[in-house]
């Protein structure tokens, strides 16, 4: 069964340090991959999205994400935080294969110490 | 701008009473979900449709149905609420054509469900 990990389920980094969130899938063929932040109380809002081309994807609020293949993972990056990035974060997969679903991962939730 | 609206924001429901809540989009995507997402959980899809097809998952109790019945509108009904279905309900919407052909997922902005 398709599968989306998210190693990570609590960071806390310094406002303007550089931020990894990690993500990995296990699919067989190339996924369709997301970020996806919620703040409390709010929906989903996407970040970034791979469908194909570039591994590196540029999303909104400066963010960008790495695809992988050989590590099957999509790491989601930002140079500098601010203290408006505290949130949490979702990876999500939809696996290309007919499901017409996205799976996500348990979420990684981000506090930033100001 | 085209978006996907989710009605109410917050609904407060008495146990046992049935309740509705509605999804609308204005783009024009052919596929539609509903999604239910506990405090400190990632969603959990319940069921979606792919033009009228319904297709429900296999876990989601049979108090959660579900009716579309237009291309904009769908809704969820619970129709026996307990104090377990307390959560926030996520519609979502996405394009795909019968080749795989995908557009992304849009996200409402959710409705949080209270049962006292």
């Amino acid at each position: 069964a398709q599968s989306v990990t998210q190693p990570d389920i609590h960071i806390t980094v310094s406002e303007g340090a550089s931020l990894e969130l990690r993500c990995n899938y296990s699919y067989g063929a190339t996924p369709y991959l997301f970020w996806y932040v919620q703040s409390p109380g709010q929906g989903l809002q996407l970040l970034l999205k791979y469908f194909s081309g570039d591994t590196l994807v540029q999303g909104i609020k400066g963010f960008e994400a790495e695809f992988k293949r050989s590590q099957s993972s999509f790491n989601l990056r930002k140079p500098s935080v601010h203290w408006s990035d505290a949130a949490e974060y979702f990876c999500a997969v939809d696996s290309g294969a007919g499901s017409y679903q996205l799976t996500f991962g348990k979420g990684t939730k981000l506090s930033v110490i100001p | 701008d085209a978006m996907v609206i989710q009605n109410p924001r917050y609904q407060v429901t008495q146990f046992g009473k049935p309740v509705t809540l509605s999804c609308s989009q204005t783009l024009n995507h052919n596929v539609m979900y509903w999604y239910q997402q506990k405090s400190s959980q990632a969603p959990k899809l319940l069921f979606h449709y792919y033009d009228k097809d319904f297709n429900n998952e296999a876990d989601t109790p049979d108090n959660f149905q579900s009716r579309r019945p237009n291309t904009s509108f769908c809704f969820l009904d619970i129709r026996s609420p307990g104090l377990g279905d307390a959560a926030m309900y996520l519609c979502a919407t996405s394009s795909y054509s019968r080749t795989g052909r995908r557009q992304g997922y849009t996200f409402g902005s959710g409705t949080r469900l209270t049962v006292v």
